[in-house]
């Protein structure tokens, strides 16, 4: 079975403060990516990855870095973590190969993040 | 912009009904196309895929796409209270990523 973990399941931060979320997958995938989810508003894109040291923005990346140093770990970083970043953050790995249900992504449990 | 255009509902269907969900996407050159279900304060997990025309049935599951309407659905047959969530249909147009409609809330009363 595809295993996808996050750090955590639910964080609670400071305005102002750096955020780290880390992703770890463990089925060799090339794929990587993170996303946020707010009602009413779906998925969005924050980042993604393609290959290690490789990394791609998404639709808002506005305030989000992105680290991939290995190829199983995907990590998010908030620089200086605001209010409207509260959010759930979920991370997804997907095999490079298209088509045929091969670019099926495959989602963490996610994290619950409150930026107070 | 490349869009998946889902009925946010709530869809309410009884137990035992025939529940239909239903996603248009506008981009002729997406390749597979995908169903998620998500409960309530979970992550998204795969029911899944299709990428051929016609129909593909797993279980009481059956996804169909008609590429030339540009229209993928989801039919689950005899529903269960269980089946309450949101679906997500997704389509991967080409370029490694997919790209989410905002979903639509089933809801099936006992």
């Amino acid at each position: 079975d595809v295993k996808v973990t996050q750090s955590s399941r639910y964080l609670v931060k400071r305005t102002g403060e750096k955020v780290f979320l880390e992703c770890v997958q463990d089925m060799d995938h090339e794929n990587m990516f993170w996303y946020r989810q707010d009602p009413g508003l779906g998925l969005r894109l924050i980042y993604f990855s393609y290959d290690v040291k490789m990394k791609e923005k998404g639709d808002i990346p506005e305030g989000y870095s992105v680290s991939r140093e290995k190829k199983e770990r995907f990590s998010l970083i908030l620089e200086s973590a605001s209010t409207n970043q509260t959010s759930m953050y979920l991370c997804a790995s997907s095999a490079r190969t298209s088509g045929r249900g091969q670019d099926t992504q495959y989602f963490g449990p996610g994290t619950r993040l409150t930026v107070l | 912009q490349k869009e998946v255009e889902q009925n946010s509902g709530p869809l309410s269907v009884p137990e035992g009904a025939i529940a239909s969900l239903n996603c248009t996407y506008s981009d002729r050159g997406s390749q597979s196309f995908f169903w998620y279900r998500q409960y309530s304060g979970k992550s998204p997990e795969l029911i899944m895929f299709i990428y051929s025309n016609g129909d593909k049935e797993d279980g009481r599951f059956t996804a169909q796409l008609n590429k030339a309407s540009q229209y993928v659905s989801l039919l689950i047959r005899d529903s269960q209270p269980s089946d309450s969530a949101t679906y997500l249909c997704a389509v991967n147009t080409g370029f490694q990523k997919l790209v989410f409609g905002t979903g639509t809330r089933l809801l099936v009363s006992p």
